[in-house]
């Protein structure tokens, strides 16, 4: 089935730094999802993608739908201490039920 | 609003136990899902419901039964769980499991915490 990858799998940031990070697959994707979840809680969804080459931002976040379809990239600009979680990038199978997570990006902050 | 509400929030059941696991929402979405979430693992899809209907079961063992009485509710009825099977136990729900564009948005419910002793 249809695997997402995520790059790096965590990364350590000084507070004020911005933040990339990207998920990939081997498959084309029509709509690409970015979550952020919290110990403990459940993912909230950040921005969502539809179209190739969309760029979508949502305060300091981001995001961009890759031209091959096979991408995704999330930017965090001047990053702060909640942004501290896991991001995870999602998106439907080819049958649109099927809901496919990549293994997250874990990003911690520091002061 | 874009609220799922979840109870409860912890579980701590037995074995030979049966409990069951809640879901709301009132968004007027028409599509509902269990997922299971381990330790530093992303969710992994359980079953889907779409119009009340159950359209996907991800061959989960049959001690996990769900139930959708309505377009608002979601329960997932559990009887001689394993320990394996504690996790975080998450409900979301989207407009439409096939509708384009804003029906892939799903949202996510706070999750229980599940214990198998």
């Amino acid at each position: 089935g249809q695997q997402l990858n995520q790059s790096p799998q965590s990364m350590f940031i000084q507070e004020g730094e911005d933040v990339s990070m990207n998920c990939t697959s081997s498959s084309i994707f029509n709509t690409w999802l970015w979550y952020k979840q919290d110990p403990g809680e459940g993912p909230v969804l950040l921005i969502a993608l539809y179209k190739a080459g969309e760029l979508t931002s949502n305060g300091r976040l981001t995001a961009q739908f890759g031209i091959t379809r096979k991408d995704s990239f999330l930017n965090i600009s001047a990053s702060i201490p909640s942004d501290v979680g896991i991001y995870f990038c999602a998106g439907p199978n080819n049958y649109g039920q099927n809901f496919v997570f990549g293994p997250g990006t874990r990003l911690s902050v520091l002061p | 609003d874009t609220e799922v509400t979840q109870t409860p929030k912890h579980l701590v059941m037995g074995m030979t136990n049966k409990k069951s696991l809640k879901c709301e929402q009132h968004m007027g979405h028409r599509a509902m899902y269990w997922y299971k979430q381990k330790a530093k693992k992303p969710p992994e899809l359980m079953f889907v419901y779409s119009y009340e209907k159950l359209s996907i079961n991800e061959s989960v063992p049959s001690r996990f039964s769900p139930e959708c009485p309505n377009s608002s509710l979601l329960n997932l009825h559990l009887h001689a769980l394993q320990p394996e099977d504690s996790a975080l136990y998450l409900c979301a729900s989207s407009l439409a499991p096939t509708s384009p564009n804003m029906g892939y948005e799903q949202y996510f419910g706070p999750g229980t915490r599940l214990t198998v002793t």
